[in-house]
């Protein structure tokens, strides 16, 4: 079985800043898909970006960029130019490419704070 | 982007009453739903896999005659929790998997059970 990993429970950011959230997971399987997901205090989840295992180059979505090391098994998600709506709970996530369910794997969270 | 919403939002019920927890895909169809229990400041826990016109199949230690699951059309899939007791007081999340792979996610119904 997947499993994900986010060490960091709690961050914290000045605006305008950068910060970095970091996962890691353990698999056996090759090709896989990787998310991240943004829980604001509304509580409903937002795909904030996605990236495919067969593809090297890292996937990017405005002031959001992943850092994917396949053979290290780590997607840590930066996030650059902070701002306050950027703060909520965020959360990785592991879909295997060949399960026709499309169940997910998520981590445990990180619960991102933007200090004005 | 795609819509997926759920009613109600709130709910809060009698200990021993059921309640039903609808969500619908709004502008596309869904095969498959997944339904999510997240207690505070915590992840998200399956509970099932919810496939239009069969039965739902649940996660290892989810009761299914506890939760019970229909996903009667591809646009809507429901939960019922019955017999609701306090310890069933939670946030429920579904999603909905578009024929693209992705997850949409339901705005999440708080219950309380009194």
């Amino acid at each position: 079985a997947q499993t994900v990993t986010q060490s960091q429970p709690e961050m914290s950011v000045q605006e305008a800043e950068t910060v970095t959230l970091s996962c890691t997971y353990d698999t056996s399987e090759s090709d896989y898909y990787l998310f991240w997901y943004k829980q604001p205090p509304s509580r409903q989840m937002i795909l904030v970006i996605r990236q495919e295992a067969y593809k090297q180059q890292n996937a990017t979505e405005n002031r959001f960029s992943v850092n994917f090391q396949k053979a290290a098994k780590s997607f840590s998600l930066k996030i650059s130019d902070s701002q306050l709506g950027d703060a909520a709970m965020y959360f990785c996530a592991y879909r295997s490419y060949n399960t026709n369910a499309g169940k997910s794997t998520f981590g445990d969270g990180t619960t991102l704070t933007v200090k004005p | 982007g795609a819509v997926v919403s759920q009613h109600p939002s709130r709910v809060i019920c009698k200990s021993g009453t059921s309640v039903k927890i609808e969500c619908r895909s709004l502008d596309f169809q869904a095969t498959t739903m997944f339904w999510y229990r997240q207690f505070p400041k915590q992840s998200l826990m399956l509970m099932a896999t919810s496939n239009e016109g069969s039965k739902a199949t649940y996660e290892q230690g989810v009761e299914k005659d506890k939760f019970l699951i229909n996903h009667a059309s591809l646009t809507l899939s429901t939960l019922t929790v019955t017999s609701a007791h306090p310890e069933d007081s939670s946030f429920y999340i579904c999603s909905a998997r578009r024929d693209t792979g992705e997850l949409f996610f339901g705005e999440g119904s708080r219950l309380t059970v009194l």
